[in-house]
């Protein structure tokens, strides 16, 4: 298993570009989120979703989009990059059950200019 | 106030010792208590997830709760250099994976 994979493993974007966080899991897991993380503030969540077709917000989830038409994918998009956005983005996937336990991509870095 | 408060460190030990990390949490709600090791430009990995109170141990690490004080702690006994990274908890409500991570304790054990 590959677990969960992202692409790209880094990304610098013009102020107003958009883009697409690719993620992927072939562990057959219902939930995926995704996080971002920035100095001193820790991870926070941007969306999630509990299966295809259901997504939902997070903490932080303005600037945002995402849409979950299969189980293994779960694209994060940026419509109009901000320079506030520059941070290191991590998926994440989990099965539902007793554990409640989520397991993390390797981060894509993003940079905003 | 936060809802998970974690102290960044840095905290260095010598190989060898024993170390104590440490989280405070403000909801009673929470049930599900992970805590997640993150090397250096990686993603985090689960090391311990324990539900509600008590003690878990695995291998040299052990995960304690205590939910009447909502403290939440993880203890490495013989630390190693390869210990070194930042330790991050994590908390959530039973039935959501919306966690909630404390923004993690980095930890640097000398050789």
């Amino acid at each position: 298993n590959a677990g969960v994979t992202q692409t790209p493993k880094f990304q610098v974007l013009k102020t107003g570009q958009s883009m697409t966080l690719q993620c992927a899991q072939d562990m057959n897991h219902e939930y995926m989120s995704w996080y971002r993380q920035d100095p001193g503030m820790g991870l926070r969540l941007i969306h999630y979703s509990v299966g295809a077709g259901i997504t939902d917000q997070g903490e932080v989830p303005n600037g945002y989009n995402v849409s979950r038409s299969t189980t293994e994918d779960f694209p994060l998009r940026l419509l109009s990059a901000a320079p506030s956005q520059t941070s290191v983005y991590f998926c994440a996937s989990g099965n539902s059950g007793a554990t409640d336990t989520q397991y993390f991509g390797p981060g894509t870095r993003l940079t905003v200019l | 106030q936060k809802e998970v408060e974690q102290d960044p460190g840095p905290l260095s030990v010598p190989e060898g010792a024993i170390v104590s990390l440490n989280c405070t949490y403000s909801n009673s709600a929470f049930q599900y208590f992970m805590w997640y090791r993150q090397y250096s430009r990686k993603g985090p990995e689960l090391l311990m997830y324990t539900y509600s109170s008590g003690n878990k141990e695995d291998g040299r690490f052990t995960a304690q709760v205590d939910k009447s004080s909502k403290y939440i702690s993880l203890f490495i006994r013989d630390s190693q250099p390869s210990d070194s990274a930042t330790y991050l908890c994590a908390v959530s409500t039973s039935g959501t994976y919306k966690y909630i991570f404390g923004t993690g304790t980095r930890l640097k054990v000398l050789a």
